[in-house]
């Protein structure tokens, strides 16, 4: 079957660093997927795995191990903003297409 | 028009009525992709349409329908809304051709059944 595994919800400090842990099993591997979704919102992307390693984009890094079903998110330097919630989606081609998690909401706090 | 479009923002709607959620995207993406999002289920896919004149069942197709006659359009029906179809509906687009295969979403639409 198709499953997506990542925490419900994480609180951090402003200013802080959070790492959102994401485990798939999936039929296919075609890429891995984090968007970030705020409350009311459409979801938007922040980054794309398709090989093993980090993937680095400003305060925003995104890790993955194919071998593992394994990737993560890391923020750096939170900011109040970032308070939203944070879907990972896996790229398993055919038909399904993207298959997401049920997202993880992150709430920052002073 | 920027990006992705949707309407209406939110409706209610009595069961057993029909109601077409309105899709548009100015990208000229070839692929577009309707899902639903509830709380803790996470967004899944209804359905979706890899280029104009073709479209494809997704994991929750039953009680919807859509068609696409040109790139930029791609309507959702609910033939006869049920109370389970209340639900915020996400459209999607995405550039296959582009490598990544990036999916842009729409803002939503907020939908109630009663």
């Amino acid at each position: 079957g198709q499953n997506i595994d990542q925490p419900t919800e994480m609180t951090a400090t402003e200013g802080a660093i959070v790492q959102i842990n994401c485990t798939y099993q999936t039929s296919g591997f075609n890429g891995l997927f984090w968007y970030q979704q705020h409350a009311g919102e459409a979801p938007t992307f922040l980054s794309y795995n398709v090989l093993d390693g980090l993937e680095e984009k400003g305060r925003f890094s995104s890790f993955l191990s194919r071998s593992k079903g394994y990737s993560y998110l890391l923020l750096k330097e939170l900011q109040m903003k970032d308070s939203a919630s944070y879907l990972c989606a896996v790229f398993s081609g055919g038909y399904n297409k993207l298959i997401f998690g049920a997202g993880t909401r992150l709430a920052v706090h002073p | 028009i920027a990006g992705i479009t949707q309407a209406p923002t939110s409706q209610i709607l009595a069961a057993g009525r029909r109601m077409t959620l309105r899709c548009t995207q100015d990208m000229r993406h070839n692929a577009m992709y309707w899902y639903r999002q509830d709380l803790g289920l996470g967004l899944r896919l209804i359905h979706y349409s890899n280029t104009a004149g073709t479209t494809g069942k997704g994991e929750v197709p039953d009680g919807y329908s859509v068609s696409r006659a040109n790139t930029d359009d791609f309507p959702l029906t609910l033939a006869s809304a049920v109370p389970s179809q209340t639900s915020v509906y996400f459209c999607a687009s995405s550039d296959p051709l582009s490598g990544t295969d990036t999916q842009y979403f729409g803002p939503g639409t907020r939908l109630t059944v009663l």
